[in-house]
């Protein structure tokens, strides 16, 4: 079985400039997670779909970022524009299950350094 | 507000040795609890959750919902065990799933 996959895995741009991320979870997973880890701390949930709507959102900066999963497959994570705070690890997650106690499946993650 | 503590940023003990990672919650209502790793150069994965009330690797953790608490134990570390730890707290829908600040562990041989 083919894990989460994560692209590009690495990223490096300048403050004020656009970036997107991509992922593709696992296939036949309903659930998917956007985190963001900062260098020192836990991963930070960003959002959370079920299928292609939003289950929770409430910790994504809006102003600055978006994330869409249109065809409750593949999922892009926007950042427009990036701040020096932004650098991080964003890290991608998906679950067969839509409950609380089912697996949640980590990809490998992008390391954003803003400049 | 903090959900989940972990006290220790980093954590020593010699193969053989006990180990036991310390984990804190705050939620209102009753929270599924998780213990997440990820060795050297591989990806986040779980390690095990309360509501299976089983071991993994040697692991256990148990839920003390009146101290709040969901430490990690083992009784014997091994040097595979190095890696950093999390644990995590979800809400029962699924929702709201929040991580520690983690805790480096180190087994030295």
């Amino acid at each position: 079985e083919a894990g989460v996959a994560q692209s590009p895995r690495y990223k490096i741009i300048e403050k004020r400039q656009s970036v997107a991320f991509w992922c593709n979870p696992i296939s036949g997973h309903a659930t998917l997670y956007w985190y963001q880890q900062i260098l020192g701390q836990g991963p930070k949930l960003l959002i959370q779909f079920q299928n292609n709507g939003v289950v929770d959102d409430s910790q994504l900066p809006k102003d600055r970022f978006s994330a869409e999963r249109l065809k409750g497959v593949d999922s892009t994570l926007k950042i427009q524009p990036a701040k020096l705070e932004d650098s991080a690890v964003y890290l991608c997650a998906s679950k067969l299950l839509a409950g609380g106690t089912d697996t949640q499946y980590f990809g490998p993650g992008t390391r954003l350094t803003v400049l | 507000a903090q959900r989940v503590t972990q006290p220790e940023k980093l954590l020593s003990v010699f193969k053989g040795a006990p180990v036991e990672l310390k984990c804190n919650y705050s939620y209102s209502g009753s929270p599924e609890l998780f213990w997440y790793v990820q060795y050297s150069r591989q990806r986040l994965q779980l390690l095990l959750r309360h509501i299976s009330r089983e071991s993994i690797k040697g692991f256990t953790a148990d839920l003390n919902k009146g101290e709040t608490s969901f430490h990690l134990k083992k009784p014997f570390a091994q040097e595979e065990d190095s890696a950093m730890y999390y644990c995590a707290l979800s809400g029962q829908a699924g929702n709201q799933f929040y991580f520690g600040t983690g805790t480096s562990l180190t087994v030295i041989p």
